[in-house]
C-alpha cells in the first residue's frame, strides 16, 4: 500500500531533550515535506527537501533541522524542543518537486514539551 | 503574513443540501488551487484541483469555482453526506512557492 508513515503519533517530552519524529514514504517520491498544524493558522512548512542532500527552510523553520540521506526517509530533528513546538506535525511526500503536485501526508505526530 | 485565508472556522449544513466552502488569496503569482479533507487522526488527503487557466473543474458531487479577478476560490459540495464531515483546507501553489494553505474549515453535515 502506498503510504507516507511518521512515528511515533503520540509525544509529550520535557523542554530541552531532544527528540527526533521519523516519516519514511514508499512510493519513490522526490519530494518531502515537513508541516506544522496549528489552531487558527493552518498548515505551515517548516522544511522541505526535492531530492536525497537537498534541503531547504520552509515559512517555520527555527528549532527544527532535517536530513535526507535516502530518498524514502525525511527525519524531523528537534535538538532542543521548548513548549511554543507543541502542535501536530505533518510529514508530506509528493512526485516530483514541481509545487503542481498533489502532496500525500502521513497520519501525523501529536508532540507536546512540557 | 497569511497569504491564503479561509475566513470561516466552521459549516453546518442538512444532508442533501449543498455545502459552499470559501477561500481566498492575496498572492497573484500562484497559480494552482488544491483542497484537501482532513478526518480526525489523520492526515490531509487531496480532493480536487483547479488550474488558473479554467474557472471551474467538476468531480462527482464536488466541483471547484475560481475567480482570478477577486483571487477567490470555493468548494461546493453537492449533494452532501454526513461522511463529508471533516476539515477542508485550502491551498495554493505557483512555481515559484511551494504550497501555502489555509487555516480550515469544520464542515459539519447533519442527517
Amino acid at each position: 500500500e502506498a503510504q507516507v508513515t511518521q512515528n511515533p503519533r503520540y509525544l509529550i517530552t520535557v523542554t530541552g531533550k531532544k527528540l527526533t519524529v521519523t516519516c519514511s514514504q514508499n512510493m519513490n517520491h522526490e519530494y518531502m515535506s515537513w508541516y506544522r498544524q496549528d489552531p487558527g493558522l493552518g498548515l505551515r512548512q517548516i522544511y522541505y527537501s526535492m531530492n536525497v542532500e537537498v534541503t531547504d527552510k520552509g515559512d517555520v523553520p527555527e528549532g527544527y533541522k532535517v536530513s535526507r540521506k535516502e530518498k524514502r526517509n525525511f527525519p524531523l530533528i528537534l535538538e532542543s524542543p521548548s513548549p511554543n513546538q507543541t502542535s501536530l506535525y505533518f510529514c508530506a511526500s509528493s512526485l516530483s518537486s514541481s509545487s503542481y503536485n498533489e502532496q500525500f501526508f502521513g497520519p501525523g505526530t501529536r508532540l507536546t514539551v512540557l | 503574513d497569511q497569504q491564503v485565508k479561509q475566513n470561516s472556522p466552521s459549516l453546518s449544513v442538512q444532508e442533501g443540501r449543498i455545502s459552499i466552502l470559501n477561500c481566498d488569496y492575496t498572492n497573484s503569482m500562484f497559480d494552482y488551487f488544491l483542497w484537501y479533507k482532513k478526518y480526525p487522526a489523520e492526515g490531509p488527503t487531496f480532493l480536487i484541483s483547479i488550474s488558473s487557466i479554467k474557472d471551474k473543474n467538476e468531480d462527482g458531487r464536488f466541483t471547484v469555482f475560481l475567480n482570478k479577478s477577486a483571487k477567490h476560490l470555493s468548494l461546493h459540495i453537492v449533494p452532501s453526506q454526513p461522511g463529508d464531515s471533516a476539515v477542508y483546507f485550502c491551498a495554493a501553489s505557483s512555481l515559484e512557492r511551494d504550497m501555502r494553505f489555509g487555516a480550515g474549515t469544520r464542515l459539519t453535515v447533519k442527517p
